[in-house]
C-alpha cells in the first residue's frame, strides 16, 4: 500500500528566508507525487507534480521540488518565503494505472514571521 | 466558473438530522472524489468514481454516509442521522484519470 509521511507538523520561518518541506513516500513502482497548498477556507490548489523525466520539478509561485528515488523522498523548497506563503503544504503519492486514488499526508503548517 | 464547485459552503445543522452536500466537477472530468478533513488533520479518503464503473467506497466511516454521481457530473454526499463527529470540512475533487486533481474550497458542515 502506498503511504506519505510529512515529519514536520509545524515550520516557521522568517520572511525572506529559504524553505524546504520534507516528504517521504512508499510505493511499489514509480510513483506520481504532488504537493499542494491550501489557505485558510479554501480548497487545496497543486502547486507542482512528478510523474516521469528531470527529478526537479518547478511549480507554481515560485517552488520546486526534487525527487529522490534512493530516499524516497519529494521535498518542497523554496529559495526566499513571502508572507503570503503562509499556508498547509500537503505531499501526495499516486498511481500511474488501476485505482487512482492518491495518498495525501497529514500536512505541513507554515509559518512566517516578518 | 470553470472550477470545481461546491454547495453549500457552510452548513449547521442539529444532530440527527440528514444533510446532502453538492458537487459540480469540472466539465470532463472522469474522476470524482469525496474527502473529509477535521480540524488540524489531512484528507481522509471517502470515496472515488471514475467513469461508469463502480465507485470505490473504501473510505466512507459508516452506513451514514453514501454518495451517488448522476450522469458522470454532478455528485451529492448524504449524511443520514448526523453526529457531533460528522462535523468537518468536505471536499470535492475532480480529475482526468490519473491527472492531478482539482479541489473545489469545501463545505463546512456543524453539527450542533
Amino acid at each position: 500500500a502506498q503511504s506519505v509521511t510529512q515529519p514536520d507538523i509545524h515550520i516557521t520561518v522568517s520572511e525572506g528566508a529559504s524553505l524546504e518541506l520534507r516528504c517521504n513516500y512508499s510505493y511499489g513502482a514509480t510513483p506520481y507525487l504532488f504537493w499542494y497548498v491550501q489557505s485558510p477556507g479554501q480548497g487545496l490548489q497543486l502547486l507542482l507534480k512528478y510523474f516521469s523525466g528531470d527529478t526537479l520539478v518547478q511549480g507554481i509561485k515560485g517552488f520546486e521540488a526534487e525527487f529522490k528515488r534512493s530516499q524516497s523522498s519529494f521535498n518542497l523548497r523554496k529559495p526566499s518565503v513571502h508572507w503570503s506563503d503562509a499556508a498547509e503544504y500537503f505531499c501526495a503519492v499516486g498511481s500511474s494505472g488501476g485505482s487512482y486514488i492518491p495518498t495525501f499526508g497529514r500536512g505541513t503548517s507554515l509559518i512566517v514571521h516578518p | 466558473g470553470a472550477g470545481v464547485s461546491q454547495s453549500p459552503s457552510n452548513k449547521v445543522t442539529e444532530k440527527g438530522k440528514d444533510v446532502e452536500l453538492r458537487c459540480d466537477p469540472i466539465s470532463g472530468h472522469t474522476a470524482l472524489y469525496w474527502y473529509r478533513q477535521s480540524l488540524g488533520q489531512g484528507l481522509e479518503f471517502l470515496i472515488y468514481f471514475q467513469g461508469n464503473s463502480a465507485p470505490d467506497k473504501s473510505g466512507l466511516p459508516s452506513d451514514r454516509f453514501s454518495a451517488e454521481r448522476t450522469g458522470g457530473s454532478v455528485s451529492t454526499l448524504t449524511i443520514q442521522r448526523t453526529q457531533q463527529e460528522d462535523s468537518a470540512v468536505y471536499l470535492c475533487a475532480s480529475s482526468l484519470g490519473a491527472q492531478p486533481q482539482h479541489f473545489g474550497d469545501g463545505t463546512r458542515l456543524s453539527i450542533l
